[in-house]
C-alpha cells in the first residue's frame, strides 16, 4: 500500500449502534498512526496517536488498535451517538520525515 | 489548551487578486506550523512544512512562488496565493505543533478551522 486508504467512505448508523472503520497504511518504514475526529464548521480534533504495533487506546466510547506489521488501524466507536457525526480521519507518518499523510476520511452519521 | 485560530474562514475573491491567510497559535508556541489543501472528495494534502525563523519546506508540485508562506514568530504563520486563479479554489487548513524535531510527529498537531478560498 502507498497510500494511505480508508473504509467505508461514509456509514449511517442508528443511535445505539457499534460501528467500526479502517485505516489502511504503508506497512514499511512506520512511525506514527494519527486519527482525528472532523466536525462540520470546525477544526480537526486529535483523537489518538499510536506508535507501538498492538497498541490499544480508549478515549470513552471511542477505541483504536494498531498492527504495524500488516499496516492497519481500527477505530470503534460503542453505542454510537448523534453527537458522534463527523468525518474521521486517520493518518500515518513514516520514517523521520515529520509529515502526515491523511486517508479521504470516513463520514459518520447517526440518527436518533 | 493548544488552539490555532486561521483567518479569514470564508474568500471570495477575483481573480488575479492575491489572499492571505492566517494561522496563529493563541497558548502555546507553534515552532513548526503545516499548510494543508483540500480539494472535494480527496484527502488534506501537505503544501508545506514551516520551521519559525526559516524558509518554508514545500512538498513536491507545490510552487513556492504561487504559495508564499511567512512563518517571523512563534505564535503566527500566512500562506499568501498570489495572483490567484480559479484552479486555486480549494480549502485551506494550517496545523501547528510545539516542537520542531520531526521526532516529534508522534504527538498530535492542532488545526485551525480552515478557509474557504473561491477565485471567480
Amino acid at each position: 500500500i502507498l497510500n494511505v486508504e480508508q473504509s467505508p467512505q461514509s456509514l449511517h448508523v442508528q443511535e445505539g449502534d457499534s460501528t467500526n472503520f479502517t485505516c489502511s497504511f504503508p506497512s514499511s518504514n512506520f512511525y506514527a498512526l494519527h486519527w482525528y475526529r472532523w466536525e462540520t464548521a470546525k477544526s480537526p480534533e486529535a483523537l489518538f496517536v499510536m506508535t507501538l504495533n498492538g497498541d490499544e487506546k480508549k478515549k470513552g466510547r471511542i477505541s483504536a488498535t494498531l498492527n504495524t506489521k500488516e499496516g492497519y488501524s481500527y477505530l470503534y466507536i460503542k453505542g454510537s451517538q448523534p453527537e458522534d457525526s463527523a468525518t474521521y480521519l486517520c493518518a500515518s507518518v513514516s520514517g523521520n520525515t515529520g509529515k502526515l499523510i491523511f486517508g479521504q476520511g470516513t463520514t459518520l452519521q447517526v440518527k436518533p | 489548551g493548544a488552539v490555532v485560530s486561521q483567518h479569514p474562514s470564508w474568500v471570495i475573491c477575483k481573480s488575479g487578486t492575491s489572499v492571505k491567510i492566517e494561522c496563529r497559535s493563541l497558548d502555546f508556541q507553534a515552532t513548526t506550523m503545516f499548510w494543508y489543501r483540500q480539494f472535494p472528495k480527496q484527502s488534506l494534502m501537505l503544501m508545506a512544512t514551516s520551521n519559525e525563523g526559516s524558509k518554508a519546506t514545500y512538498e513536491q508540485g507545490v510552487e513556492k512562488d504561487k504559495f508564499l508562506i511567512n512563518h517571523a514568530s512563534l505564535t503566527l504563520s500566512t500562506l499568501t496565493v498570489t495572483s490567484a486563479h480559479p484552479e486555486d479554489s480549494s480549502f485551506y487548513i494550517c496545523s501547528a505543533r510545539a516542537y520542531r524535531d520531526p521526532v516529534y510527529s508522534n504527538q498530535p498537531q492542532h488545526f485551525g478551522d480552515g478557509t474557504r478560498l473561491s477565485i471567480l
